[in-house]
């Protein structure tokens, strides 16, 4: 079965640090970039950071930059998200979404996601 | 940075009944725009890529149209299934952006 399977989540303090990670499976991962994608309770989505096939293109959003880093182990077929630093206004829903093209560069829509893993930065 | 803006943030109708969603990019996401639908506690699901594409699997009464500036996407016959969220997002060009979506409600 073609999924992602997020984990990692939990309560931090502010200021505190995670660890996310997603766990690929029934599909060529490492042909993929990837993405992460968070929600706050009861807003809208946003893009958070995404990586190429090789890790050779990372981009992140202005508002996590400099705090989070984005990486991936192709062959465990696993996708993470470093979090330092964090922030109240990070608590949110956080899922993994694939590219829907293999062998190209990040920046597309996206064709797959996880469940999500609650991240709660709270004192 | 490209901002989406979706109306109406909530659209209140009956099943069976047409429902029109918009989307404004400023400035203009040429045709590079998806759609998005999300239930409660679920994932989101891509519905329609490059505008006006369907994903697959999604049923023909899903329909995306719309190019540069607006976008619009219709739901021709509202199933009890089809309540839930919409989201647009664009991929023209960094930081990839979503606009805040519009729930879509039984009246």
């Amino acid at each position: 079965e073609v999924q992602l399977v997020e984990s990692g989540g939990g309560l931090v303090k502010p200021g505190g640090s995670l660890r996310l990670s997603c766990a690929a499976s029934g599909f060529s991962f490492s042909s993929y970039s990837m993405n992460w994608v968070r929600q706050a309770p009861g807003k809208g989505l946003e893009w958070v950071s995404s990586i190429s096939s090789e890790s050779s293109y990372i981009y992140y959003a202005d508002s996590v930059k400099g705090r989070f880093t984005i990486s991936r182990d192709n062959a465990r077929n696993s996708l993470y998200l470093q979090m330092n630093s964090l922030r109240v206004e990070d608590t949110a829903v956080f899922y993994c979404a694939r590219d829907p093209y293999n062998d190209r560069p990040p920046g597309w829509y996206f064709d797959l996601w996880g469940r999500g893993t609650l991240v709660t930065v709270s004192s | 940075e490209i901002v989406l803006t979706q109306s109406p943030d909530t659209l209140s109708l009956s099943p069976g009944e047409r429902a029109t969603l918009s989307c404004r990019a400023s400035p203009g996401a040429t045709n590079f725009l998806a759609w998005y639908q999300q239930k409660p506690g679920q994932a989101p699901r891509l519905l329609i890529y490059d505008a006006f594409n369907r994903a697959t699997g999604i049923p023909g009464r899903f329909t995306g149209s719309g190019s540069g500036t607006d976008f619009t996407l219709t739901i021709s016959s509202l199933e009890p299934e089809d309540f839930a969220v919409y989201h647009c997002q664009q991929h023209s060009s960094w930081p990839l952006t979503f606009g805040g979506g519009t729930k879509v409600e039984i009246k």
